[in-house]
């Protein structure tokens, strides 16, 4: 059965920081998807990004990278120079097909609050 | 373009009752999926209808349906509802499907006395 993990429950740091949120996922699959999402106070999800477990180089777009290790299962996020704008709660999720039928299994979530 | 629109944002419901809820994806996405988010069990995928069709499904019980139509648009039906039905649903709309590039809804806020 498919799993995702997101160890750090919530995590402060200061403005300008940069900041790391951690995602460790279990599947027995070796075609598989993996997502970040972001839910800001308004409540209203936010698709970031979607890799697949066959493309392993690492991503960035402006302040956002993440970084997709198979030989660990982790599929980290980091948000460099970190702004108030990023407080969020951040979900990691993995979506694998079981005989035709696309399932996604999200992390607990991570509650990042960024300090001015 | 418009967003993802869902209807209503609120709703009261009683146990054993029964709910539908709306999305209206964005013009020329032919996919609709549907999320439950609770404190307990946090956010879980329902179903997607692609074109019409239920693409894929979560593990949820068969009191939980879905129907697309025509226009893309979907509805989600909630039938005898429990205490534990209570959750924010949101829906997500793409262009292909299979959880690429979604854009959520606002959701819909459901609560079962």
């Amino acid at each position: 059965a498919q799993k995702v993990t997101q160890a750090q429950t919530e995590i402060s740091v200061v403005e300008k920081e940069d900041v790391t949120l951690d995602c460790v996922y279990e599947t027995r699959d070796t075609t598989y998807y993996l997502f970040w999402y972001k839910q800001p106070p308004s409540g209203e999800l936010v698709f970031l990004i979607r890799r697949n477990s066959f493309d392993e180089q690492n991503e960035i777009s402006g302040r956002y990278s993440w970084n997709f290790q198979k030989s660990t299962s982790s599929f980290n996020f980091t948000i460099t120079a970190s702004q108030v704008v990023d407080s969020a709660v951040y979900f990691c999720a993995l979506s694998e097909a079981i005989l035709g039928n696309e399932k996604l299994t999200f992390g607990t979530g991570t509650r990042l609050t960024i300090i001015p | 373009k418009a967003g993802v629109t869902q209807t209503p944002r609120y709703l009261i419901k009683t146990r054993g009752q029964q709910v539908t809820l709306s999305c209206s994806p964005i013009s020329g996405h032919r996919s609709v999926s549907w999320y439950q988010q609770t404190p307990g069990q946090g956010l879980q995928f329902l179903f997607e209808y692609f074109s019409e069709t239920q693409r894929n499904k979560g593990n949820f019980p068969g009191r939980f349906s879905g129907r697309q139509f025509s226009n893309s648009r979907s509805e989600m039906n909630v039938s005898t509802l429990e205490l534990g039905d209570s959750a924010l649903y949101l829906c997500a709309s793409s262009l292909t499907g299979n959880f690429e590039t979604q854009y959520f809804g606002p959701g819909t806020r459901l609560l079962v006395l």
